[in-house]
């Protein structure tokens, strides 16, 4: 299979700090990325989409200066919440484009973040 | 990609089939099924897809009717770690790496 390595799985922090969220691919190259925001009992909503080396994509209404993605290696993609508050609250899931799959996408085990 | 109709929520006895159905009437010819399933607070897995072929693995079959406009999963012994939220989404396979869109799924509840 192809596995990402999401972390930390959960982790708690002061409004006003910011939080970095890691997602490593460990047997293949991820040229593209995805990063969903999950909040409880409902959908996966993406956020944006990164590929290496460039821009991320951000979906409608994602705030980018605040949700900021680097993806500067085919195996690493992180996403760093800034000056957290409490709504961002949520499930952070990553997830990679595999060209070896032929249904496409492996993800990460996904993070809860906690802002208090 | 088209859009796919699945119950809020479902039940099944441990040891029993379950049957998970979804509805995407408005598949064009070059789309295929594809289900995962979310345990709560993990990341979603992929259980299987199909174009319009009956397809099995170690997880589930899935059978899709001839006019492709609906679909089923079968977990054919559920035990209580199949409970999860499963997703049925319908998209242009391989060629076409965009996002993946999830609906809201099927919440399956598997009991003693």
């Amino acid at each position: 299979g192809a596995v990402v390595s999401q972390h930390p799985s959960w982790v708690i922090c002061k409004s006003g700090t910011s939080v970095k969220i890691e997602c490593r691919s460990l047997d293949f190259q991820a040229t593209t990325m995805f990063w969903y925001r999950q909040f409880p009992k409902q959908s996966l909503m993406l956020m944006a989409t990164s590929n290496e080396g460039s821009k991320a994509t951000y979906e409608q209404g994602v705030e980018k200066d605040k949700f900021l993605i680097n993806h500067a290696s085919l195996t690493l993609s992180t996403l760093t919440v800034t000056s957290a508050h409490p709504e961002d609250s949520s499930f952070y899931i990553c997830s990679a484009r595999v060209d070896r799959l032929d249904y496409g996408y492996t993800f990460g085990s996904g993070t809860r973040l906690t802002v208090v | 990609d088209a859009k796919t109709t699945q119950p809020p929520s479902m039940d099944c006895a441990e040891g029993r089939a379950a049957n998970l159905p979804c509805n995407h009437s408005t598949i064009s010819g070059n789309e295929y099924v594809y289900w995962y399933r979310q345990i709560h607070s993990q990341g979603p897995q992929y259980i299987i897809h199909g174009l319009k072929n009956n397809e099995t693995n170690e997880m589930a079959s899935l059978i899709i009717t001839e006019d492709r406009k609906s679909s089923t999963l079968i977990l054919p012994h559920a035990t209580l770690r199949d409970t999860a939220v499963y997703y049925c989404i319908v998209r242009v396979e391989r060629t076409s790496y965009g996002k993946l869109t999830f609906g809201q799924g099927t919440i399956l509840t598997v009991h003693p």
